[in-house]
């Protein structure tokens, strides 16, 4: 299967800066997804990156918020603006198979804001 | 996810069988996944079920019954290293993209 990478693994910010999240598959994938995780909570999408287009973001997400781009097959950025407290969390970048029957999830970035 | 439902924690005995149950609400089945994440770590697939039935795969199996909205997984010949947050995750809504439980949290002890 594909190896995925993400970068940062961690990093420490202060309120109201940026930090911007890079994510490398090996190979090429035609969905690629952006996760959060909060301490002690499950997985929650942030949104669909696609290549060519807009990103597609879930309910409770905005774009100016977490700008995505994805400007290949193999690569995308979520980028964490104006960062407060509560953006806190693990976040993780995902891609899925062609048939849609698997997952795969890059290593994490664990942002913690002070 | 609010429509997928698994205990929060269970606990068991080294060498013994555990049974972790999710229950399931969506519109426009798609499949059923399964995942284990150590502490620290990100999620690693386990499996995928799409018909009725148990998929087995080596020590895990997985157990779907989609007239019921209900699946499980079981763990045979639990390892200390199994201790883990197991994920049920359920496309909803027609999607094909995973909506993912709580989690349950899996203590093995010797």
């Amino acid at each position: 299967s594909a190896v995925i990478s993400q970068k940062p693994s961690r990093d420490i910010c202060q309120r109201g800066t940026s930090l911007t999240i890079q994510c490398q598959v090996d190979s090429q994938v035609t969905m690629m997804f952006w996760y959060r995780q909060q301490p002690g909570q499950s997985l929650t999408l942030i949104a669909t990156a696609n290549q060519g287009s807009e990103a597609t973001y879930e309910s409770g997400f905005v774009i100016d918020k977490f700008p995505i781009s994805r400007p290949n097959l193999t690569f995308s950025t979520l980028t964490v603006s104006n960062m407060s407290p509560e953006d806190s969390s693990i976040y993780l970048c995902s891609f899925s198979g062609e048939s849609y029957n698997e997952q795969f999830f890059g290593p994490g970035t664990r942002l913690t804001v002070l | 996810g609010q429509n997928i439902d698994q205990p929060t924690e269970m606990t068991a005995t080294e060498g013994a069988i555990v049974q972790i149950n999710c229950t399931y609400q969506t519109s426009g089945f798609n499949g059923l996944f399964w995942y284990q994440q150590h502490a620290g770590e990100a999620p690693t697939f386990l499996s995928y079920n799409v018909l009725d039935g148990l998929e087995e795969k080596g020590r895990f199996s997985s157990f779907l019954s989609r007239s019921k909205g209900y699946s499980y997984l079981l763990l045979k010949e639990l390892q200390m290293k199994d201790s883990a947050s197991y994920l049920c995750a359920v496309p909803t809504g027609g999607s094909y993209i995973p909506t993912f439980g709580r989690g349950t949290s899996l203590i093995v002890h010797p």
